[in-house]
């Protein structure tokens, strides 16, 4: 089955250290994107990558950081610079058409920070 | 700035009933949009997406409505059912047109 793997589903972190998240598609798309939820929010753009080894701050990018070296692979890293990195974190990708196409989202990682 | 909103963050409904979420968007050169479902503790589902160039577009059980002219767009979910119960978000291409903005959601209660 095609499809979006993010792991770990909980993530627990003392504060002060960075951890990476993982998120893996065999899904052959260009596009992948990181999303933060916050407990009854919407979804605010992280990072995205339009093609292997290019990508560009979204929204809320401070505090965070990626990398693009596979078109299967787009790890998020949350430094210790992230003030409130508590969250939920989504991952997704798109079809190589561009933006104007269901984006296809992960289960998710939920980080807790303390 | 950009921004996606939902009028109403809850919503109750009977089994059976219609639904309507309701989502009203600020980019006006916006030319798409999607709905999505979102169940606890997962990733948000793909419902349906219309572009600008539409004003409705049909699934299965779902519409989606567009009105360009005051930048609203609806989901329309007939004979609602208890699974149907979600968080739905609405979304709108961003301003470079790279990306998808997110409103805030509307949690759908359905009681049998």
């Amino acid at each position: 089955d095609g499809g979006i793997t993010q792991s770990p589903k909980y993530l627990f972190r003392k504060e002060g250290q960075n951890v990476t998240l993982s998120c893996e598609q065999n899904l052959n798309h260009d596009a992948m994107y990181w999303y933060r939820q916050d407990p009854g929010q919407g979804l605010r753009l992280i990072y995205y990558s339009q093609i292997v080894n290019d990508f560009q701050k979204g929204d809320i990018a401070e505090g965070y950081s990626v990398s693009r070296e596979k078109k299967e692979s787009f790890p998020l890293t949350v430094t210790s610079a992230q003030k409130n990195p508590t969250a939920f974190y989504l991952c997704a990708s798109s079809i190589p058409t561009g933006i104007n196409s269901p984006l296809h989202f992960g289960n998710g990682t939920r980080l807790t920070v303390t | 700035g950009e921004s996606v909103g939902l009028h109403l963050p809850t919503l109750s409904v009977q089994e059976g009933d219609n639904s309507i979420i309701n989502c009203a968007y600020s980019n006006s050169a916006s030319d798409y949009f999607i709905w999505y479902k979102q169940e606890s503790g997962k990733g948000p589902q793909f419902i349906i997406d219309i572009r600008s160039n539409m004003d409705k577009r049909q699934g299965q059980r779902v519409t989606v409505l567009l009105n360009k002219t005051v930048k609203h767009l609806s989901l329309q979910i007939a004979a609602t059912q208890p699974g149907d119960s979600a968080v739905y978000f609405c979304a709108e291409t961003n301003q470079a047109g790279t990306a998808l903005i997110f409103g805030k959601g509307t949690t759908l209660s359905v009681s049998s």
